[in-house]
């Protein structure tokens, strides 16, 4: 089945520094999209992406949507501790009945 | 605006007793429903999800099983649980089919199966 590699899976970051994680895939995907989940809560969603190459920011975030449809990135710029959290990337293929493939997360960390 | 409950939140169950988890949307109709998975805090697993009232699809194979009674509710249930269904259960929801699937999560729901 159609798979996500998400990376890195974990980071350690200083308070102020900028983030960057990306999802690459076998498969070319119709959708992208980011969310973040919090300790013991459900995942929020923070950027969607409909269209290659779009670029969309959200606050500090900034996501890319790949030219070749099997890629995207996530940015977040001088981080802050409330980023800390696990960060999921998800895309949708045609032909998926809406189904998301999920990544299996990157785990950000920040020292204040 | 639409809001997805699902409780309850946290459940501490013997192996061999029954599950049952609910959740409800507010504010649409007719959307698609979902139950995930999430083991030790990373990766989403779809278990099922509904396109409509008592229309169920499994990803799965398990001893867990889902229903649709109504339009906005979906129950995940389970006769006799396993120590492997210990984990943390999502329900989401999204527009209908044909519109780009971004999903929205519930709180989730914490079971521990001793």
């Amino acid at each position: 089945g159609q798979q996500l590699n998400q990376s890195p899976q974990s980071m350690f970051i200083q308070e102020g520094e900028d983030v960057s994680m990306n999802c690459t895939s076998s498969s070319i995907f119709n959708t992208w999209l980011w969310y973040k989940q919090d300790p013991g809560e459900g995942p929020v969603l923070l950027i969607a992406l409909y269209k290659a190459g779009e670029l969309t920011s959200n606050g500090r975030l900034t996501a890319q949507f790949g030219i070749t449809r099997k890629d995207s990135f996530l940015n977040i710029s001088a981080s802050i501790p409330s980023d800390v959290g696990i960060y999921f990337c998800a895309g949708q293929s045609r032909g998926s009945q809406g189904n998301l493939i999920f990544g299996k997360g990157t785990k950000l960390s920040v020292k204040p | 605006s639409q809001t997805i409950h699902q409780w309850p939140a946290t459940l501490v169950q013997p192996v061999g007793s029954p599950l049952s988890l609910e959740c409800t949307v507010e504010g649409t109709s007719n959307p698609n429903l979902y139950w995930y998975r999430q083991a030790a805090g990373r990766g989403l697993q779809l278990l099922f999800y509904s396109v409509g009232i008592g229309q169920i699809s499994s990803e799965v194979p398990q001893n867990l099983s889902a229903s649709r009674p109504q339009d906005r509710q979906f129950i995940l249930s389970s006769k006799k649980l396993l120590l492997s269904d210990s984990g943390f259960y999502l329900c989401a929801w999204s527009k209908g089919v044909g519109i780009a699937g971004e999903l929205f999560f519930g709180e989730g729901s914490r079971l521990t199966v001793l």
